[in-house]
């Protein structure tokens, strides 16, 4: 049973350009969930996925943040002309619907966004 | 609003000795959720407990315990016989019937020195 996974771990990037980040939930899990955690600081959530339905998004995500999960599966995270106030880790995590089982979130090793 | 505040910021022990990590949150929900997190130097955040705030019973696995108490909105986590391998950040965190987000808390840092 493999976890959340997270593509790239680490990326360095110039201030102004784009940068994606990709998450693949544990398989049988329907909702999914972006984070950011800066240092020092708990997770803050940015947004979740019910299938491919985007159903709630923090007011965090600026207009320079997109998510996507165009099939329900996996899900990418795209940052325009990022900044240094972007730099932190992007944590993905999926949790199962059936409400009789789990509703905790699984998290993934994160991305780590280095802004310069 | 939801709020969970871990006033710890630090905590330092000698192996072998018990410690408890203090939790306390805020919601206007009726049914919630409580959790405890461990992150680990190695980064990656590790689920431990889900409690519901219908289920009031206390919880023990193995070393670990987790005192739920509605009256005082606090969710305490304690570690018995602590050891190395438990050096480590706590969070908790909370969800609610309106949204499955995780509202966490600033975290706690243990040490656990031999």
């Amino acid at each position: 049973d493999t976890g959340v996974s997270q593509d790239p771990r680490h990326k360095i990037t110039k201030r102004g350009q784009n940068v994606t980040f990709r998450c693949d939930p544990i398989s049988e899990h329907n909702r999914l969930y972006w984070y950011r955690q800066t240092l020092g600081q708990g997770p803050e959530f940015l947004t979740y996925f019910q299938n491919e339905a985007q159903l709630e998004k923090s007011r965090l995500l600026s207009d320079r943040f997109s998510a996507e999960r165009p099939k329900g599966s996996f899900s990418t995270l795209e940052i325009q002309r990022t900044e240094q106030g972007d730099s932190a880790m992007y944590l993905c995590a999926s949790s199962s619907r059936d409400s009789s089982t789990n509703l905790e979130q699984y998290f993934g090793p994160g991305t780590r966004l280095t802004v310069t | 609003a939801q709020k969970v505040t871990q006033a710890q910021t630090e905590i330092s022990v000698v192996e072998k000795e018990d410690v408890t990590l203090d939790c306390v949150y805020e919601t206007r929900d009726t049914t919630y959720y409580l959790f405890w997190y461990k992150q680990p130097p190695s980064g990656e955040l590790v689920f431990l407990i889900r409690r519901n705030s219908f289920d009031e019973q206390n919880e023990i696995s193995g070393r670990y315990s987790w005192n739920f108490q509605k009256s005082t909105s606090s969710f305490n986590f304690t570690i018995t016989a602590s050891q190395v391998v438990d050096s480590a950040v706590y969070f908790c965190a909370l969800s609610g019937d309106s949204s499955y987000k995780l509202i966490f808390g600033s975290g706690t840092r243990l040490l656990v020195r031999p």
